[in-house]
């Protein structure tokens, strides 16, 4: 099945405790990117890339790191995270390039809720 | 840069109503729109998509949109709505580099039985 998996879930920490969590993807696109979700702001783009080895910031990169090591994998790290990174964080994943209708479409992963005490 | 605004951030209507959601987007050049869905504890999925062709749209569940490029706009529609229509809807737009999906800031929308 194709799909976007995230892990974990679910995570609570405190602030200062570094953290990453994982994104993986079984469609072998190439590009991938991070979400973060809050009330009324709808989805802000943290970090993209655009294959392995290629990355940059979106909107809101301040207090987040990303890796590309492989095409399938996308982690998202907070080396010292903080209150105001208590959010819901999708990580997305899509073909670039190409044609047809199938571009541009985003597969989203389940989402991760962190909260940061 | 881009821009979406989505007008209404809360909805509330019984079931059988019809439904309309706005979505104004800002970009100056050839767009790609989107209008995906959130249904309570879920991830987004996706609803329907205009690239080119017909401005009216048809998606899953019975949804609509209509792109009005001289408004610069999006609208979704549903003409009767269920309970399980209850979610979160995001309008998206991505300019025709497509390095770039900008959402707008979701609008709740609470069906009634």
């Amino acid at each position: 099945e194709a799909q976007v998996t995230q892990n974990p879930r679910y995570l609570i920490t405190v602030t200062g405790k570094k953290l990453t969590v994982t994104c993986s993807q079984n469609m072998n696109h190439e590009y991938m990117s991070w979400y973060r979700q809050d009330p009324g702001l709808g989805l802000r783009q943290i970090y993209y890339s655009m294959n392995v080895e290629v990355t940059d910031k979106g909107d809101v990169p301040e207090g987040y790191k990303v890796s590309r090591k492989e095409k399938r994998n996308f982690p998202l790290i907070l080396e010292s995270p903080s209150p105001n990174q208590t959010s819901l964080y999708f990580c997305a994943s899509r073909t670039f390039g190409g044609s047809g209708s199938s571009y541009n479409e985003q597969f989203f992963g389940p989402g991760t809720r962190l909260t940061v005490l | 840069a881009q821009s979406v605004s989505q007008h209404n951030h809360h909805v509330i209507l019984s079931e059988a109503a019809s439904l309309e959601l706005g979505c104004n987007y800002s970009y100056g050049g050839t767009v790609n729109l989107f209008w995906y869905v959130q249904y309570p504890g879920q991830h987004l999925q996706l609803l329907l998509k205009y690239f080119s062709g017909d401005p009216l749209v048809k998606g899953i569940k019975g949804f609509e949109a209509e792109f009005i490029k001289s408004k610069f706009s999006f609208n979704l529609r549903k003409p009767s709505v269920q309970w399980s229509d209850t979610a979160e809807y995001f309008c998206a737009v991505v300019g025709s580099a497509g390095n770039k999906l900008t959402f707008g800031g979701g609008t709740r929308v609470l069906v009634k039985p």
